[in-house]
């Protein structure tokens, strides 16, 4: 199976918002509400920061929002601020009962 | 609080089998619906899903990497541990092993990860 399709890279200024896409087909993102999106700044542990395509877990700022429309879902982050300078890795569950991840973007806080 | 720590070989040689091990806190693996996965990462490159193990010992796997894969659990000690024959150069990632929130179908805590460096 493909990776899911991100951009490689966004950037934005403090305070400003930005949109992560991540496109798949309707054998994964489109056909489940199983997208999940994490933050990994390098040489750490993988962060969760939405599941379910729009849900929020605990401790997570609610600077990070999620959304899906079709094949593809969306992750946006406003107020941005130098700490949300990361990786962002999208991920979905798929109808042959496997994970699949996007190929990840990398976010610049200018 | 749930954690989860990668162990095994820093560096194996191509066509040796690779054998990680996940030892974790904070959960049951013969908990109804949890699950543990293993991701990997090679060096500047995406996270690639690999395997994962569910409390009833159902197993899904890559099916890219499907033929070289192995997941076993030892629920007594807390562990996954995951096997992978044939190693080659191209192998070479940071391995992640990541609790899985059941009955939903995301991971919600990772270990910090390991790195494998294939080479002779």
């Amino acid at each position: 199976q493909s990776a899911l399709t991100q951009p490689a890279s966004v950037s934005g200024s403090p305070g400003q918002s930005i949109t992560i896409s991540c496109t798949g087909t309707s054998s994964d993102v489109g056909g489940y509400n199983y997208v999940s999106w994490y933050q990994h700044h390098p040489g750490k542990a993988p962060k969760l920061m939405i599941y379910d395509v729009t849900n929020r877990p605990s401790g997570v700022s609610n600077r990070f929002s999620g959304s899906k429309s079709g094949n593809t879902a969306s992750l946006t982050i406003s107020g941005l601020q130098a700490e949300d300078e990361a990786d962002y890795y999208c991920s979905s569950y798929t109808s042959s009962s496997t994970w699949v991840f996007g190929g990840g973007t990398k976010l610049t806080v200018l | 609080q749930i954690t989860l720590k990668e162990s095994g070989p820093t560096l194996v040689k191509p066509t040796q089998t690779l054998t990680l091990t996940c030892t974790f806190s904070g959960f049951s693996l013969s908990t109804s619906g949890v699950g543990v996965g293993w991701i990997r990462q090679p060096p500047g490159k995406a996270l690639e899903w690999l395997a994962l193990i569910y409390w009833d010992d159902d197993k899904l796997y890559s099916p890219s990497l499907r033929s070289r894969l192995t997941v076993t659990k030892d629920t007594s000690k807390n562990q996954v541990v995951l096997t992978m024959t044939n190693m080659d150069p191209v192998d070479t990632a940071t391995y992640y092993c990541a609790h899985l929130r059941g009955p939903h179908l995301y991971f919600d805590w990772w270990g910090q990860g390991t790195l494998v460096t294939v080479s002779s």
